[in-house]
């Protein structure tokens, strides 16, 4: 049982470069999720699929785009990264999108550094 | 900006002592309080969601209060085990009551020594 599934878990691009985070889960959750992990801060969410064919912005977004590609899978993607893109990128996925009946699963996820 | 803090940052304690740590959040439009065990090097785990004023969990050792009216969750660890070092988030949801509202505490680490 795979649950949340990422690739890849490591990336080193250049300034400037682009590339996409995959993201798959098998749980048949409707609600998907990629949150970015810095330290000293908490998860802050950078998109958010609340279903499948819907996409919104979360508190982070800038400098991101994602792709709802089905039901299992959901995409991010940095057209030009730049250094403050250093991160770890966590996806996560949930029944549906309301705080109080779902818990949130991650992924392993998916350390990118710019440099 | 919400304020969801986590005390104490850290805390090392030993083996079979117990411990609790304490999550503090906005007292006002409360819709749910989430906590996570997060292990060096794995992902985030659910550990418990709480959405009602004076709710109690409970998951083996590991238990949680919650006090929507003044804001705080208290999460106990009950004679900790070195398995139990790991970092523990706990999120906010008000609000819409929708999860991509949550806000994350920082986190509380762990580390249970022999």
């Amino acid at each position: 049982n795979a649950g949340v599934t990422q690739t890849p878990k490591f990336q080193v691009l250049k300034t400037g470069q682009s590339m996409t985070l995959q993201c798959a889960q098998d749980m048949n959750h409707n609600s998907m999720y990629w949150y970015r992990q810095d330290p000293g801060m908490g998860l802050r969410l950078i998109y958010y699929s609340a279903s499948e064919g819907t996409t919104d912005k979360g508190e982070v977004p800038n400098g991101y785009n994602v792709s709802r590609l089905n039901k299992r899978e959901f995409s991010l993607r940095l057209e030009s990264a730049a250094p403050s893109q250093t991160s770890v990128y966590f996806c996560a996925s949930s029944r549906d999108i309301l705080a109080g009946a779902n818990v949130l699963t991650f992924g392993a996820g998916s350390r990118l550094t710019v440099l | 900006i919400l304020n969801v803090e986590q005390s104490p940052q850290s805390l090392h304690v030993q083996e079979g002592d117990s411990t609790n740590f304490t999550c503090s959040f906005p007292s006002s439009n409360f819709y749910a309080l989430h906590w996570y065990r997060w292990e060096t090097a794995k992902s985030p785990e659910a550990l418990f969601v709480m959405t009602l004023n004076g709710d109690e969990k409970k998951k083996g050792r590991i238990s949680a209060t919650l006090n929507t009216k003044e804001g705080y969750s208290y999460l106990y660890i009950k004679g900790s085990q070195p398995e139990d070092s790991a970092t523990y988030l706990c999120a906010f949801g008000g609000y819409t009551g929708t999860a991509s509202k949550l806000t994350f505490g920082t986190g509380t680490r762990l580390q249970v020594t022999l």
